[in-house]
């Protein structure tokens, strides 16, 4: 079966980083362009950054740009993204996927707290 | 980016249709014919229930269904069930930001 596993969440004070991994199983990620997305407690998703299948393009929403760096290492089939300074903001429920208009997988997410 | 604009509260009965309205722009919904519906229970994961404006993901009920007229994504629930009580959420690309963006999000109860 296809699927995506979010890991390195955990609980972190503000101005720390973390970096979260997202694993993919039963397929190759290579062909892929590859999404992270967050959900705050109590509120809808929010669509944060996209890499391009071989990892040479990537974008950013406004809210992390400068803070978050997305990466992918297709030999491990396995995308990172990379977050620094974090924010009591950055609390979120974090999720990986292939895609967000077309058919794809998304993971279950892993939680990221922020706070002091 | 401004999220797309759904109703926050949709409700029916058993056996009913409701549709759940995703107003965007020009520039995200009226241009492109990418948009996805998204299923969300409390605790899990979101999940796909339409994708690319009107495809269903195979496993995913027939009773889903999706439109889209000028800037307006629709999400349309016929034969209502009591696990189709969740959150949805639409999702469009955008052109102006080569980005994505979602919808406020609706909550559909079934009486």
């Amino acid at each position: 079966e296809a699927q995506l596993v979010e890991s390195g969440g955990g609980l972190v004070q503000p101005g720390e980083s973390l970096r979260l991994s997202c694993a993919a199983s039963g397929f190759t990620l290579t062909t892929y362009w590859m999404h992270w997305v967050r959900q705050a407690p109590g509120k809808g998703p929010i669509w944060v950054s996209r890499i391009n299948a071989d990892g040479s393009s990537s974008e950013y929403a406004d809210s992390v740009k400068g803070r978050f760096t997305l990466s992918r290492d297709n030999a491990k089939n396995t995308v990172y993204l990379q977050m620094r300074s974090l924010r009591a903001e950055d609390t979120a429920v974090y999720y990986c996927a292939t895609s967000m208009v077309s058919q794809g997988i998304w993971g279950q997410g892993v939680q990221v707290i922020v706070s002091s | 980016q401004s999220a797309l604009t759904q109703p926050a509260s949709v409700s029916g009965s058993p056996g009913q249709s409701i549709t759940i309205s995703c107003t965007g722009s020009s520039s995200d919904i009226g241009s492109y014919g990418l948009v996805s519906w998204y299923q969300q229970h409390p605790g899990k994961a979101p999940k796909f229930v339409i994708y690319e404006g009107t495809k269903r993901p195979s496993g995913v009920s027939p009773r889903f269904s999706g439109s889209k007229s000028g800037n307006t994504a629709s999400l349309t629930i016929s034969g209502l069930q009591t696990e189709d009580e969740a959150d949805y959420y639409c999702c469009s690309y955008s052109g102006d930001t080569s980005l994505f963006v979602f919808g406020t999000g609706t909550k559909v109860t079934v009486l």
